[in-house]
């Protein structure tokens, strides 16, 4: 059973660029959230997909955006990237409607030079 | 709104001797609470949740933490501490009402062991 896993492991861009970065949920779940950790920091929510729409959203700017697909997997993106959005970016994924806690993947490593 | 304290941004134990994380939380209603570990470059593995059952949680790998209401914490511990526990550990909170999708983290205690 596939936990939740993120695509790439790593990135590098520069400023101004944008980027998108996936994740495919755990088998089951239908729900995905998207965390921001920065170094040394706990993570911080960016914003939540259920069925294909954004359901929450934390204190993010616009320049984040996200996609729910059919099959529950989930992209975000970054626009007009800023060298501090360098952080390790985590998904996490649950069924809605249960008492289910969040599975995270490892994360995709972003460096913003 | 809820937040979280987690009093020591670094643990520092030796092996065989026992742990303590501490965190404390704010929230307006009956929170769930939940530790988290995080091994280097990797994602976050669910230790135990608190989520208005027994006080007292047994979570994987020997831990356990302590639900006070009275005192708004939510202590880990665990009574013999393993080369392999070094890691950082997130005290986390979420409001029930919404199910679990609003995590509130802790900014994370290092857990450093010593042979």
């Amino acid at each position: 059973d596939a936990g939740v896993t993120q695509s790439p492991t790593h990135l590098i861009k520069t400023r101004g660029q944008q980027v998108t970065l996936r994740c495919s949920p755990k088998s089951g779940h239908d729900t995905v959230s998207w965390y921001q950790q920065a170094l040394g920091q706990g993570p911080q929510f960016i914003f939540q997909y259920y069925e294909e729409e954004e359901r929450q959203r934390g204190n993010f700017p616009d320049r984040f955006s996200g996609h729910q697909f059919p099959n529950y997997s989930s992209e975000l993106n970054v626009n007009a990237l800023l060298l501090g959005d360098s952080a390790l970016y985590l998904c996490a994924s649950t069924f809605t409607g249960t008492s289910q806690p969040q599975h995270f993947g490892d994360g995709t490593r972003l460096s913003i030079l | 709104a809820q937040s979280v304290t987690q009093l020591d941004s670094h643990v520092s134990v030796s092996e065989g001797t026992p742990v303590l994380l501490r965190c404390n939380y704010s929230s307006s209603y009956s929170p769930s609470l939940f530790w988290y570990v995080q091994h280097p470059n990797k994602g976050l593995q669910l230790l135990l949740k608190y989520t208005s059952a027994a006080t007292l949680v047994k979570g994987i790998n020997g831990f356990e933490a302590e639900f006070k209401k009275s005192e708004t914490s939510f202590h880990l511990t665990k009574p013999s501490a393993h080369m392999s526990d070094a890691a950082e550990y997130f005290c986390v909170v979420s409001d029930p009402r919404r199910g679990y999708s609003t995590l509130t983290f802790g900014k994370g205690t290092m857990l450093l062991v010593s042979p």
